[in-house]
This record gives C-alpha cells, structure tokens and sequence, in this order.
C-alpha cells in the first residue's frame, strides 16, 4: 500500500515554544489530508482537514491558531503546534488521502507513524 | 452524532485461541466500516473494509462481520499468535459531513501470550 510518513516521531519541548510535525505522502500525490489526535487509550480525534493549496478546515473545538495547518504541496501537510502547553502531549497522527477516492464508500486514506509529542 | 464503542477494552488469550472483538455503532447510516491494528506508539495498519452493503470481509486468519441494522462489527482473529498482541480499532466512515470522515471507537487491546 501507499506509504505517509511523519517527522518527526517523538519530540520533547518546552512549554511556550512552538513544534512543526510534517505529513508526507511519499507515493503517491494527496490533495487532502487530515489530522488526528490520540490521547492514551482514547480513539483518534479528527482535528482538521488539510487541503492542498487552501485553508484547513477545523474540527469543533480546535483553535486554528493554535493548531497551524499549512498544506503548501501535494505531498506535504504540517501542523505546527504553537504555544505549547503540557495539555497539548499526544499522539498526533496524519493520514492522506489517495486521490480519486472520495466518492461513495470507497475513499482510501493511508496512515502515518504518528508523532509523539511530550511538553514539559 | 456517531459514536463507535469496542468491548472489551482489553483481554489476554493463550497462544492458539480465537479471539472475537467487538465494535457496536450508533447510526446505521454508513458507508462502510474498517478495522485497523495499531501497534504501541505506531500508526494504523488497514486490516480489512466492509462496504455498507456487504456482510463479511475476510483475509488469512481475520475475518469481519456487519451487521449495519443491528449496528454492530465483529473481528475474528482465528488461531491467536504473540504476534498478534496490538489494539485493534474499529471505524465507520459516515455520509454528509463534507469529507466523510471517519468515526473511530477507543479499540480492543489484545495480548496473546504465548
């Protein structure tokens, strides 16, 4: 299958700084992806979806200026992270979608590795 | 809103057991439904897609059920492997929300011991 990869897989920071997670989708081109986040033993939480080449649409009660998305390339999404608090530690997982699926029932989405992220 | 719950939570099986995982659904209104493995601090792994209007899907040793009235999935792993400890989530894939996005339930953790 497709491979999404993510940098990087775990990071450590301080609270207050700012952290950049990429999304790739190393085979194959994704006008869409999206942006999850686990907490331990919860489900994934859809935070956003990233379009290539506009703006992200954001879940319910995720601030957008919190959780930047830019979505610049057809192979590239980031989230960045500002401010970050300890409330922000997860697992925050990409996932990109294989172009010319969105239709009825057949959408393929690949996963990412995940990024663990720690804020001290 | 769609809410997906696995149960159980969590169970342990010697090496060689079945095992059956369960995923209940609230809105029988999908498109389809997926069971993926998730291995500790890794991504997802698709495991197998039921379409709406199938009733099973099966590969090797898994095989899924649905029952889209009823709202409910069953995953039957057959002949249980160590290699098989990971947590299983299930998701359903729901109509009319833009992006038909997917709804994930907090998965089954299973640990075959050897």
């Amino acid at each position: 299958g497709a491979v999404v990869s993510q940098h990087p897989s775990w990071v450590i920071c301080k609270s207050g700084t700012s952290v950049k997670i990429e999304c790739r989708s190393l085979d194959f081109q994704a006008t869409t992806m999206f942006w999850y986040r686990q907490f331990p033993k919860q489900s994934l939480m859809l935070m956003a979806t990233s379009n290539e080449g506009s703006k992200a649409t954001y879940e319910q009660g995720v601030e957008k200026d919190k959780f930047l998305i830019n979505h610049a390339s057809l192979t590239l999404s980031t989230l960045t992270v500002t401010s970050a608090h300890p409330e922000d530690s997860s697992f925050y997982i990409c996932s990109a979608r294989v172009p010319g699926t969105s239709g009825l029932g057949v959408e393929t989405q690949y996963f990412g590795p995940g990024t663990r992220l720690l804020v001290l | 809103k769609q809410e997906v719950t696995q149960i159980p939570a969590a169970l342990s099986v010697p090496e060689g057991e079945n095992l059956v995982l369960n995923c209940s659904f609230t809105d029988s209104a999908i498109y389809n439904l997926q069971w993926f493995r998730q291995d500790p601090g890794k991504g997802l792994t698709s495991l197998l897609l039921i379409q709406s209007s199938q009733r099973e899907q099966t590969s090797g040793r898994l095989n899924a059920s649905l029952d889209k009235s009823s709202g409910r999935s069953t995953l039957y792993i057959a002949a249980s492997q160590p290699g098989d400890s990971a947590t299983y989530l299930c998701a359903v894939r729901r109509p009319g929300e833009g992006n038909n996005r997917l709804a994930f339930g907090k998965g089954n953790q299973v640990v075959v011991i050897p």
